[in-house]
């Protein structure tokens, strides 16, 4: 059974950082596309960031130059570092596992997603 | 505002059949990229409902079906039940955005009346 777990989400100042962790069970990482998708409070879903298998990496404009996507196989887990936080980017920030196809993409194994407050 | 479109809110008695629309343009959807469909329950992650316009994960009743036609496609429920009343997402791949090409839809809020 897959499972994915996140953590690290809190209250954080405007300009600040925070790290968010993914641990994952029943799957492998480094061997699969792996996404953050976040949701603002009662807003929709907003797809932030992906890491390929091969380690490429690419970013919503949203994001873009302020957070970093990584992976450690050794823990088998996914991050996403943000820094120069902003009110904007308070959300639920979901780790996703990314399906890849001829005629795109899908998310098919969610983790319950993290809370991440930016208030001064 | 999202790349696709989708109405805010729909309804249905229990029994009936609703569906969802989700309009897209000839970057997404009309270029020929799949949509998948996500159902999210008050106060739980979003879960994978329709994948390839058409296709049922595992455990998915049949009750829920999807299509894709042109810029746009549907999701429809039959036999409406109560457990049904949930946000529902469409999502595709834009091939114009940079970065990421992962696109959704606004959502739709299924009121089972």
């Amino acid at each position: 059974e897959v499972q994915l777990v996140e953590s690290g989400g809190g209250l954080v100042q405007p300009g600040g950082s925070l790290r968010l962790s993914c641990a994952a069970s029943g799957l492998t990482v480094s061997s699969n596309y792996m996404s953050w998708v976040r949701q603002a409070p009662g807003k929709g879903l907003e797809w932030v960031s992906v890491i390929y298998s091969g380690g490429s990496t690419y970013y919503a404009d949203s994001v873009k130059g302020r957070f970093t996507i990584s992976r450690d196989s050794s823990k088998n887990t996914l991050y996403l570092q943000m820094n120069s936080l902003r009110a904007e980017d308070t959300a639920v920030y979901y780790c996703a596992r990314v399906l890849i196809a001829v005629a795109g993409i899908h998310f098919d194994y969610w983790g319950q997603g993290t809370l991440v407050t930016v208030s001064s | 505002q999202s790349v696709l479109t989708q109405p805010p809110s729909v309804s249905g008695a229990p029994g009936q059949r609703v569906t969802i629309s989700c309009t897209g343009n000839s970057s997404n959807i009309g270029a020929g990229y799949d949509v998948h469909w996500y159902q999210q329950l008050p106060g739980t992650a979003p879960k994978l409902l329709i994948y390839g316009n058409s296709n049922r994960p595992s455990g998915v009743p049949d009750r829920f079906s999807g299509s894709k036609s042109g810029t746009s496609a549907s999701l429809a429920i039959t036999g409406l039940q109560a457990e049904d009343e949930a946000d529902y997402y469409c999502q595709s791949y834009d091939s114009s955005l940079s970065g990421s090409k992962g696109v959704f839809g606004g959502g739709t809020k299924l009121t089972v009346l």
